[in-house]
């Protein structure tokens, strides 16, 4: 089992539209976890990091259930330009630092 | 500017070569990555360094080799005894206490 997992899509949603993106994590010692996007050929940038509380920045909502381990990205109001490939990212602490380990990525295509 | 430095951006190698690839950051930050991404895939750990002079096998090492001399610099060499060389390397740093990773802009590699 993947220690991160992801439905790659692609999500092809109209503007306006609200979008969920799901990932789940294997091993239950991951301590932090982020959101990133990454657009065509380029690097992925920090969309957010995610809380245990959840948080919200703008149109963008992440939550985590530890629980359940599974961390979430909702998009509201979809804009054009959130088109682009999401990254969920989870950190485990090991005896040589931080290990950050990416999922696949789920590609987001908004239409008009 | 603060960030990091990646060269160059577009290489090309002939098989059998050994190739260095550079990545520097004057964020100041402890941690340093080097990820390998492919077409249509995620990204993959090949080594992380918390510290100068220390560094840990991410999930991918076999066929490449990192050295972290200075705190701000992690080069990467891959060799020939990696089997599918060509990809997009990924460079990323982060502080110690809170992994927010931040990436350069990538080195695109084509062994032929």
């Amino acid at each position: 089992r993947k220690e991160v997992e992801q439905d790659p899509g692609p999500f092809n949603v109209p503007e306006g539209a609200t979008v969920a993106f799901n990932c789940t994590y294997s091993n239950s010692a991951s301590q932090s976890f982020f959101w990133y996007r990454q657009d065509c050929r380029k690097e992925p940038k920090l969309l957010m990091s995610v809380y245990s509380s959840g948080n919200e920045d703008g149109r963008f909502t992440a939550q985590l259930n530890r629980a359940s381990q599974y961390i979430s990205l909702l998009i509201r109001d979809s804009k054009l330009s959130d088109s682009a490939t999401y990254l969920c990212v989870v950190n485990r602490v090991t005896g040589g630092g931080n290990k950050l380990t990416f999922g696949t990525g789920t590609q987001l295509k908004v239409e008009l | 500017d603060g960030g990091i430095t990646q060269s160059p951006k577009y290489l090309f190698r002939k098989e059998g070569q050994n190739v260095t690839l550079s990545c520097e950051q004057n964020l100041n930050h402890d941690a340093m990555y080097w990820y390998r991404q492919d077409p249509g895939q995620g990204l993959r750990l090949i080594y992380y360094s918390q510290i100068v002079n220390d560094f840990q096998k991410g999930d991918i090492a076999e066929g490449y080799s990192v050295s972290r001399e200075k705190k701000e610099s992690f080069p990467l060499t891959v060799t020939s005894a990696q089997k599918n060389p060509t990809a997009f390397y990924l460079c990323a740093s982060s502080p110690k206490t809170w992994p927010e990773a931040f990436f350069g802009q990538g080195t695109r590699l084509t062994v032929v």
